[in-house]
């Protein structure tokens, strides 16, 4: 069965550090990814996604992410973090005909004035 | 404008009862499904459907069944078998496409589900 593996459970920053939250699959065939963001009292809304082609792919509010397939890794990152990206954060994967979502556990996201 | 609803926000369950969540989309989305999202544990699938009138299990279905009668409705019910209901119930549709489409997954606002 696949699955994602988020290690930074909970993360603490100041505001402009920079960031980097690491996800792992297990999966190793064809995986489309995904990052998911969850601001408090919000519904889940797509950060940016990774089907194929350029592993470097760009998402909304400054973030991106890296495919690297031999790591099976797709770490999500962005220069300079705001307070307003104090948030929850889901890797995913989807796979199979269904389309289906394996989520990684979540990492939440404090940022600090 | 186009989205997922998701009703009630907030619901409370007695001991031996079922209660129905529901979600509709306008989105004239094929498939659609529905999460279960625990502190620590992420979201896990709970139920989807690629198809009106055609739904399959996900990683958790025990407890819990659904319907899809109309292409924009995907009630769940939380039985009395499921012993830890309390919870974040999310649900989603995605894009049509065919079935290795790569459309992502939109979501509703959740409803939290809490035991009297």
């Amino acid at each position: 069965a696949q699955s994602v593996s988020q290690h930074n459970h909970h993360v603490i920053l100041s505001e402009a550090a920079s960031l980097e939250l690491g996800c792992n699959y297990s999966y190793g065939g064809t995986v489309n990814l995904f990052w998911y963001v969850q601001y408090p009292g919000q519904h889940l809304q797509l950060l940016l996604k990774y089907f194929s082609g350029d592993p470097l792919v760009k998402g909304i509010k400054g973030f991106e992410a890296e495919f690297i397939k031999s790591k099976f890794s797709f770490n999500l990152r962005k220069p300079s973090v705001q307070w307003s990206d104090t948030a929850e954060y889901f890797c995913a994967t989807m796979t199979g005909t269904a389309s289906k979502l394996t989520f990684g556990t979540g990492t939440r996201l404090q940022v600090t004035l | 404008d186009g989205g997922i609803t998701q009703s009630p926000k907030y619901l409370f369950r007695k001991e031996g009862q079922n209660v129905t969540l529901s979600c509709e989309q306008n989105l004239n989305h094929d498939a659609m499904y529905w999460y279960r999202q625990d502190p620590g544990q992420g979201l896990r699938l709970i139920y989807y459907s690629q198809i009106v009138n055609d739904f399959q299990k996900g990683d958790i279905a025990e407890g819990y069944s659904v319907s899809r009668e109309k292409k924009e409705s995907f009630p769940l019910t939380v039985t009395s078998a499921q012993k830890n209901p309390t919870a974040f119930y999310l649900c989603a549709s995605r894009g049509n496409g065919g079935p290795y489409s790569n459309q992502p997954q939109h979501f509703g606002d959740g409803t939290r589900l809490s035991i009297l």
